[in-house]
């Protein structure tokens, strides 16, 4: 089946640092989302990309739809101790009702003070 | 404002025996999910459904039942549970027209530990 790979496995920073994480896939996607999901909790959305270039930012985090539709990247800029938690990466084949998500395998972010 | 809840939220069962779990959601979403969740896994899904009555294999099926006689309600059986479904499982939904579709709100996670 599809598959996106999600890179870095891991990240472990200094807080104030800026953090990049990305996902690519052999599958072209139609949307891009980026979840948080913090420990014992369930993920959390944090950026929804619907368009191919689309450059989207929420607070401290700006998340791209890669061009060829086959990537994703979010950064995080200054980060700080709440940014922990692990980072997921979905993507969407089809359009609306079609199309269920494909999660990378998570980007698990510890951020020393 | 409840959202999409599950329970139980910690569930301890031994090997054979059948645990349910359940969702229910407030929003009236047509989708709904299960997905299970494992070190070096990801999420992996497990059923979904598109509308009550409905329901489809997603990539891990096996040893799993699902049910959606009402909108709001989506429970996930095992039949009989092995060591192998220990895991977190998580429900998620989302609706079916609309800009945001491909957006999934999840529940909070059920862990399921099989002795």
């Amino acid at each position: 089946g599809q598959q996106l790979n999600q890179s870095p496995q891991s990240m472990f920073i200094q807080e104030g640092e800026d953090v990049s994480m990305n996902c690519t896939s052999s599958s072209i996607f139609n949307t891009w989302l980026w979840y948080k999901q913090e420990p014992g909790e369930g993920p959390v959305l944090l950026i929804a990309l619907y368009k191919a270039g689309e450059l989207t930012s929420n607070g401290r985090l700006t998340a791209q739809f890669g061009i060829t539709r086959k990537d994703s990247f979010l950064n995080i800029s200054a980060s700080i101790p709440s940014d922990v938690g692990i980072y997921f990466c979905a993507g969407q084949l089809g359009r609306g009702s079609q199309g269920n998500l494909i999660f990378g395998k998570g980007t698990k972010l510890s951020v020393k003070p | 404002d409840a959202g999409i809840t599950q329970s139980p939220r910690y569930k301890i069962t031994e090997t054979g025996r059948q645990v349910t779990l359940m969702c229910h959601q407030t929003w009236s979403h047509s989708y709904m999910f299960w997905y299970r969740q494992d070190l070096g896994h990801g999420l992996r899904l497990i059923y979904y459904s598109a509308a009550a009555d409905i329901t489809d294999k997603g990539e891990v099926p096996d040893g799993y039942v699902v049910s959606r006689s009402k909108t709001e309600n989506f429970p996930l059986t095992l039949e009989s549970a092995t060591r192998s479904q220990t895991s977190v499982y998580f429900c998620a939904s989302r609706a079916l027209s609309g800009v945001n579709t491909g957006e999934l709100f999840f529940g909070e996670g059920s862990r399921l530990t099989v002795l």
